[in-house]
């Protein structure tokens, strides 16, 4: 079974400034998805960026952008530019590639991330 | 393009009682994944159903249960509720099940409240 683990449960920044959210994993497989999803206090949890483990180059969604360390199982966000529209719950999930792999999403515990004006 | 939708948004329930949510995805999606989200252990996968067929389950008691009709809207049932059953329920749409390049769309969730 894969787990996701997310030992900062919170997190402050100052706005404009970058923060970067760890993430590490364990799985047996070689092929897999890993997520960031944003919960804000609305509640709707919205898909903030997403890497397939099979591509070395590490995803970048504008002001977002991960670190894929696949040897290490890690994978953390670094959000630039802080804005105060960034604060909200930020989970890290992971889901199979496997052959007849559904949508499953394994969540992280999250990570409530503040910004500071 | 409307969003996933959720009905109710909140329910309170009394312990021994039945309840059922309801799930309606994204026009055109088939999938249609349920989750729920507790402050102790977090988001869970329920289950996930594509084209009538639950695809997986997740480790819940057989009280859980779900279907998907024809339209791909998604019911939840939770029979013989319990106080641990309060938590916010989520469901999440996607075109198809497991595909490399598919979404997944959260609805707002169902907030279930068990006294």
């Amino acid at each position: 079974a894969q787990t996701v683990t997310q030992s900062q449960p919170e997190m402050s920044v100052q706005e404009a400034e970058t923060v970067t959210l760890s993430c590490t994993y364990d799985t047996s497989e070689s092929d897999y998805y890993l997520f960031w999803y944003k919960q804000p206090p609305s509640r709707q949890m919205i898909l903030v960026i997403r890497q397939e483990a099979y591509k070395q180059q590490n995803a970048t969604e504008n002001r977002f952008s991960v670190n894929f360390q696949k040897a290490a199982k890690s994978f953390s966000l670094k959000i630039s530019d802080s804005q105060l529209g960034d604060a909200a719950m930020y989970f890290c999930a992971y889901r199979s590639r496997a052959m007849g792999a559904n949508s499953k999403l394994t969540f992280g515990k999250g990570i409530t991330l503040s910004v500071r004006p | 393009k409307a969003g996933v939708t959720q009905t109710p948004r909140y329910l309170i329930k009394t312990r021994g009682q039945q309840v059922t949510l309801s799930c309606s995805p994204i026009s055109g999606h088939r999938s249609v994944s349920w989750y729920q989200q507790t402050p102790g252990q977090g988001l869970q996968f329920l289950f996930e159903y594509f084209s009538e067929t639950q695809r997986n389950k997740g480790n819940f008691p057989g009280r859980f249960s779900g279907r998907q009709f024809s339209n791909s809207r998604s019911e939840m049932n939770v029979s013989t509720l319990e106080l641990g059953d309060s938590a916010l329920y989520l469901c999440a749409s996607s075109l198809v099940s497991g595909s490399s390049t598919d979404t997944q769309y959260f609805g707002p969730g169902t907030r279930l409240t068990v006294l």
